[in-house]
C-alpha cells in the first residue's frame, strides 16, 4: 500500500547526530500527525499540522522538529537525541484534523539512538 | 491517570473460539470511539467506529456503554489471520482545539489451529 509512505524505514544514529525523517501522503489528505511508539506503551501524540499549520505541540522536546511545506509533506527534524528517543516513529493523515476522521498511517521509521 | 485503559492480554485461543476485548475511557466528554489493529512490526489500521447503539461488522462487534465510559470488541469464530494487536482508540475534542486521538496499549491476540 502507498497511500501514507516514509523514510528511512530503519535509522541508527549517535546522540551528536542530526537526521530527518520524512513522510509523504498521496491520499489527498489536508492533515498530518507524527506518534511515537515505544515498547509496551500507548501510542503519543507529538505534533498535529491542518492545512500546514501546526495545531498542536504534545509537549515534546525541543530536539524534535516538525516541518510541513505542504499538505502531502512532513518531516521530522533531529537533533542531539537521547537513547530514551529510539523508538518507532509513525506518521499519519486524515481528510482533517479532528479525532472523528479516520487517520492512516504510514509504516513508520524504527529509530535506534545509540 | 491514563485516557484509556486496556488488558494488555496475550489473549492465546484457538481457532473458532470468540474472545472480548474490554477497554475504559476516562474522559466523560469523549465523543468518537474506535478500535484500531496492528499487527507484529506494522503500522495501526482502522479496524472499525464504535457507535452508541452498537454495530456489528462480519465476525466483530462493538459496543459502547457512555454511562459506564467502557468500550468492547468481541470477535467470533476466530481466524488465524486476527492474531494481531487491537487498539482501542477515543477522541474528545478541547474547546478550540482540535480533537485528538488517544489509544491505549492495545490487547495482543494469537489465535493458533
Amino acid at each position: 500500500e502507498t497511500g501514507v509512505t516514509q523514510t528511512p524505514r530503519h535509522l541508527v544514529m549517535g546522540m551528536t547526530n542530526k537526521k530527518s525523517l520524512k513522510c509523504e501522503q498521496h491520499l489527498g489528505h489536508n492533515a498530518m500527525y507524527w506518534y511515537k511508539q515505544s515498547a509496551k506503551k500507548p501510542l503519543e501524540l507529538m505534533f498535529v499540522y491542518n492545512f500546514k499549520e501546526q495545531t498542536e505541540n504534545n509537549s515534546v522536546p525541543s530536539r524534535f522538529s516538525p516541518e510541513c511545506p505542504n499538505s502531502s509533506h512532513l518531516f521530522l527534524h533531529l537533533h542531539t537525541l537521547q537513547p530514551e528517543d529510539s523508538a518507532l516513529y509513525l506518521c499519519a493523515s486524515s481528510h482533517l484534523a479532528g479525532g472523528n476522521n479516520e487517520q492512516f498511517f504510514g509504516p513508520g521509521t524504527r529509530l535506534t539512538v545509540l | 491517570r491514563k485516557e484509556v485503559e486496556q488488558d494488555p492480554g496475550p489473549f492465546n485461543v484457538p481457532e473458532g473460539a470468540t474472545v472480548a476485548f474490554n477497554c475504559t475511557y476516562s474522559n466523560s466528554a469523549s465523543q468518537s470511539f474506535f478500535w484500531y489493529r496492528q499487527d507484529c512490526r506494522k503500522e495501526p489500521k482502522l479496524l472499525m467506529s464504535v457507535y452508541s447503539s452498537g454495530n456489528e461488522d462480519g465476525r466483530f462487534t462493538a459496543q459502547l456503554n457512555r454511562a459506564s465510559q467502557y468500550i468492547s470488541l468481541l470477535i467470533r469464530d476466530s481466524k488465524l489471520s486476527d492474531s494481531a494487536t487491537y487498539l482501542c482508540v477515543v477522541n474528545f475534542d478541547r474547546g478550540s482545539t482540535l480533537g485528538r486521538l488517544y489509544f491505549g496499549r492495545g490487547t495482543q491476540l494469537t489465535v493458533w489451529p
